[in-house]
């Protein structure tokens, strides 16, 4: 069935150094990759999507990476700051799944050490 | 668009009572999604809709939860009777069509269950 394995499950780091957050999936099908943010006490939202017919793509200091093959994609930010504190979800849309229905990995918390 | 509107933000009960939860989502959204999140259990999707069709409820813990959407612009989560296990952050999201598009998350119901 549908899968997502999202790691780590925290991390800190400090100050401008930079963050990479790993998932695995397991639906061959799934083409469409989107990363949430969810700032402490508020909503999960889209900070970037990446689609299978690309292997990246940035937006300013955060870029999405894709491997179909080896069926991961990783979400890196770059030059950290204090406001990129907050959980990250990776998720996948597995096309056996009808609709818009999206499969959410357990979460990164990331803390940014000033 | 004020967005995706929920109702209450917060809801303190005892355990045995009924909760509703509330959502209006984004005017033009064909799907709308109900989530719970907690910390042992990660962001869950519970039940989904399509033009007001229930698609997909295998998320729904158990037949104490109920949803209904009755028309394009409202839905509901019911729980009865409650029980303290079910005390988390429930979501609505909506998207539009498409199997690759963002879903838009709501501000999210606070529920205690005592």
């Amino acid at each position: 069935g549908e899968n997502v394995e999202q790691h780590p499950s925290t991390l800190s780091v400090q100050e401008g150094d930079s963050a990479v957050i790993k998932c695995t999936y397991s639906d061959s099908a799934s083409n469409y990759f989107p990363w949430y943010k969810q700032e402490l006490g508020k909503r999960p939202q889209l900070i970037i999507d990446i689609r299978s017919n690309v292997g990246e793509k940035k937006d300013q200091r955060i870029a999405v990476t894709l491997n179909k093959t080896a069926k991961h994609f990783s979400l890196h930010i770059t030059e950290t700051q204090p406001e990129d504190s907050a959980v990250y979800f990776c998720a996948e849309n597995g096309i056996k799944a009808a609709g818009n229905k999206l499969t959410f990995g357990g979460g990164t918390r990331v803390l940014v050490k000033p | 668009d004020a967005g995706v509107i929920q109702s209450p933000r917060h809801e303190v009960t005892e355990m045995g009572q009924e909760v509703t939860l509330r959502c209006k989502p984004i005017s033009g959204h064909d799907y709308l999604f109900w989530y719970r999140q907690t910390m042992m259990r990660g962001l869950e999707l519970l039940i989904y809709f399509n033009n007001n069709v229930p698609i997909d409820d295998s998320g729904m813990p158990e037949d104490r939860f109920s949803a209904k959407m009755p028309n394009a612009s409202f839905s509901t989560l019911k729980i009865q009777p409650s029980e303290p296990r079910d005390s988390a952050v429930y979501f609505c999201a909506s998207s539009p069509s498409g199997s690759r598009v963002e879903q838009f998350f709501g501000p999210g119901t606070r529920l205690t269950v005592l």
